[in-house]
């Protein structure tokens, strides 16, 4: 079975630029999260999707940050205009979150580590 | 609201000594609790989980965790330390009463430095 893809692994871009983060979670899993993991912190979640809809995004900074997931698979995260303390990795993960198969734990793709200049 | 805390930023130990790394937590109803691990630039491995049932729970690489309801804990141990083992550790809580939501609250984890 493959594991959750993330694409790039790693982007450095300058503040004020742009930058998208790709996540194709594990197929089948409904449930797909943007987390944000600070370097010496825990990850942060940033937004949740259930199929294409969005569950909670309480956390996303929406003024710079959005991501969607248009069909219910993959899902993008865009960060327009970049600022220094984006500097992070941001991790995607997914679950399957049918009742009975749904044991609670996420599965973790690699990771995309941005440096904000 | 549901939070963890990991006291311990940095735990270091001999390798074949016992080693902890610790955990509490906080939620409003009955937890779900898990341990997962990160090596450099690599994402989170799930380790373990605790759901209910027996307190002792055992995961991958020999773990185990012991959850304790009145101390609101959930320890990581194993019973002897690998070199191998070295890594950064989180711990993570979901209420069992979030529905949909199913999120989890990660620690700020613990970085375990076996010692050869």
């Amino acid at each position: 079975e493959a594991g959750v893809a993330q694409s790039p692994r790693y982007k450095i871009i300058e503040k004020r630029q742009s930058v998208a983060f790709w996540c194709n979670p594990i197929s089948g899993h409904a449930t797909l999260y943007w987390y944000q993991q600070i370097l010496g912190q825990g990850p942060k979640l940033l937004i949740q999707f259930q199929n294409n809809g969005v569950v909670d995004d309480s956390q996303l900074p929406k003024d710079r940050f959005s991501a969607e997931r248009l069909k219910g698979v993959d899902s993008t995260l865009k960060i327009q205009p970049a600022k220094l303390e984006d500097s992070a990795v941001y991790l995607c993960a997914s679950t399957f979150s049918g009742s009975g198969r749904n044991t609670g734990e996420l599965f973790f793709g690699e990771g995309s580590r941005l440096t904000v200049l | 609201a549901q939070s963890v805390a990991q006291p311990e930023d940095q735990v270091n130990v001999a390798e074949g000594n016992p080693l902890t790394v610790k955990c509490t937590y906080s939620v409003s109803g009955n937890p779900y609790l898990f341990w997962y691990v990160q090596y450099p630039n690599r994402g989170l491995q799930f380790l373990l989980k605790y759901i209910t049932g027996d307190n002792l729970v055992k995961g991958s690489y020999g773990f185990e965790a012991e959850f304790n309801k009145s101390q609101t804990s959930f320890h990581l141990k194993k019973p002897s330390a690998l070199v191998s083992d070295s890594a950064l550790y989180f711990c993570a809580v979901r209420d069992r009463s979030s529905g949909s939501a199913r999120q989890l609250t990660f620690g700020s984890g613990t970085q375990l430095t076996v010692l050869p």
